[in-house]
């Protein structure tokens, strides 16, 4: 069964440090996501890829924050300088179309500890 | 921000008992969608309710949709210790591609 590929698992890295996570959505799935999850809390949506192009980052805090899909494919979210609220779980997702009336597919996750 | 909230916040059952979880939010969606989410890991769909819908089942669960009263439930019958998770709603507005999350109802099922 295709899967959402995510790596890495675990990262802990100190503050003021550059981090990246990478994502493979399942092979097809034009529509890409990656949320952050805060401990205790529901997934929010950091950003949405429509192929390439980016749908919606209105959450994306663009001053640390940049993700990219650049040939529509797999994914990257780097977060530079990580600060110690970055702490969280990140999540990506991918889904067949464009309009979100189908099931999401989730990956594993990257659980990121800012020392 | 969020737009779902569960209630309760945690539910603790023997194995064997149903279980229902509870779900409200604030503005007019399009559908509303249920996920499970084991302790650490991703989040898996289970079922997916259109707002012209009223209930839908999908093995063990059941779910029903309220749009007058912005409300949803779950209910999973004959739990399972297996079904230990924590359970999620989500919607999507009508117009919007985005889809919101609760914060959670954290299921524990005793053996």
């Amino acid at each position: 069964e295709a899967e959402v590929a995510q790596s890495p698992r675990y990262k802990i890295t100190e503050k003021s440090q550059a981090v990246a996570f990478w994502c493979d959505p399942i092979s097809g799935h034009a529509t890409l996501y990656w949320y952050r999850q805060i401990l205790g809390q529901g997934p929010e949506l950091l950003v949405q890829f429509q192929d390439e192009s980016v749908v919606d980052d209105s959450q994306l805090p663009k001053d640390r924050f940049s993700a990219e899909r650049l040939k529509g494919v797999d994914s990257t979210l780097k977060i530079q300088p990580a600060e110690l609220g970055d702490s969280a779980m990140y999540l990506c997702a991918s889904s067949p179309g464009g309009l979100v009336y189908n099931e999401q597919f989730f990956g594993p996750g990257t659980r990121l500890t800012v020392l | 921000s969020q737009q779902g909230e569960e209630d309760p916040q945690a539910l603790s059952i023997q194995e064997g008992e149903n279980a229902t979880m509870n779900c409200s939010y604030k503005t007019s969606i399009n559908n509303l969608q249920w996920y499970r989410q084991n302790s650490g890991r991703g989040l898996v769909h289970l079922i997916l309710i259109r707002s012209n819908e009223r209930e839908k089942h999908s093995g063990r669960l059941r779910v029903t949709l309220d749009t007058s009263k912005k409300s949803s439930s779950l209910l999973i019958t004959a739990s399972r210790a297996a079904d230990t998770a924590s359970y999620f709603c989500a919607t999507v507005r009508g117009g919007s591609e985005k889809l919101v999350f609760g914060k959670g109802t954290k299921l524990t099922v005793n053996p």
